[in-house]
């Protein structure tokens, strides 16, 4: 089983709705969870941090966190062409290493126009 | 307020030669984290660095090993280079190294391996 597992995709939605992404980790006893956007040839651009249980919205960005379940969704309201990129979904697991981020295979939102 | 730097761009190398990555990192950030990103994959924990020692790595061989300044800048060595070694090289930048300090990557260095 992967650490972080995501859905490869391609997800594809029109243009003004919502694209919902999820990720699920192995380690329960994980407390950090980021959300990344990547588009085609460039590098990882923070979008979203969560630590606590529950919904943290960010203007059209939502992220979600259930400890619970391990799993933590990313909401992208009114969606846009622009959106379209992967997104990658990291999960810090180690207390006294924020740097080593277990980070799934991404998954690639295309939004139509 | 700067962004994490890093250089060069694009890198060609034979196999078997040795390579140096080098990054900057954001203003205010002390911490140094550095990935490889495969095509087609998220991106692998190589190591971090953090008051010029090695705080934590990942599942690479000793053949990569890496330094961090005074400056907190940091460099990236890899030698006897390897066709897998093909890949995105990734630096980020933190304040500390908690849990909670989010990372900021820098854009990268594209290497290739022939």
């Amino acid at each position: 089983q992967k650490e972080v597992e995501q859905n490869s995709g391609p997800l594809s939605v029109p243009e003004g709705a919502i694209a919902s992404l999820n990720c699920t980790y192995s380690d329960r006893g994980s407390q950090s969870f980021f959300w990344y956007r990547q588009y085609s040839g460039k590098s990882p651009e923070l979008i979203m941090f969560i630590y606590s249980n529950g919904d943290k919205e960010d203007g059209r960005f939502t992220a979600q966190l259930n400890k619970a379940s391990q799993y933590v969704s990313l909401l992208i309201r009114d969606s846009q062409p622009s959106d379209s990129a992967t997104y990658l979904c990291a999960v810090n697991m180690i207390a006294n290493q924020g740097g080593k981020l277990i980070f799934g295979q991404g998954t690639e939102l295309s939004v139509k126009p | 307020e700067t962004g994490v730097t890093q250089s060069p761009t694009h890198l060609i190398k034979t196999r078997g030669q040795q390579v140096t990555l080098r990054c900057s990192s954001q203003s205010g950030h002390n911490t140094v984290s550095w990935y490889q990103q495969a095509l087609g994959q998220g991106p692998q924990f190589i190591f971090q660095y953090y008051r010029e020692e090695e705080n934590g790595r990942g599942n690479f061989p000793p053949r990569f090993s890496g330094l961090q300044f005074p400056n907190y800048s940091s460099e990236l060595n890899v030698n006897a280079l390897e066709l897998d070694d093909s890949a995105l090289y990734l630096c980020a930048s933190s304040y500390g190294t908690g849990q909670y300090s989010p990372l900021h990557f820098g854009n990268g260095t594209r290497l290739t391996v022939t």
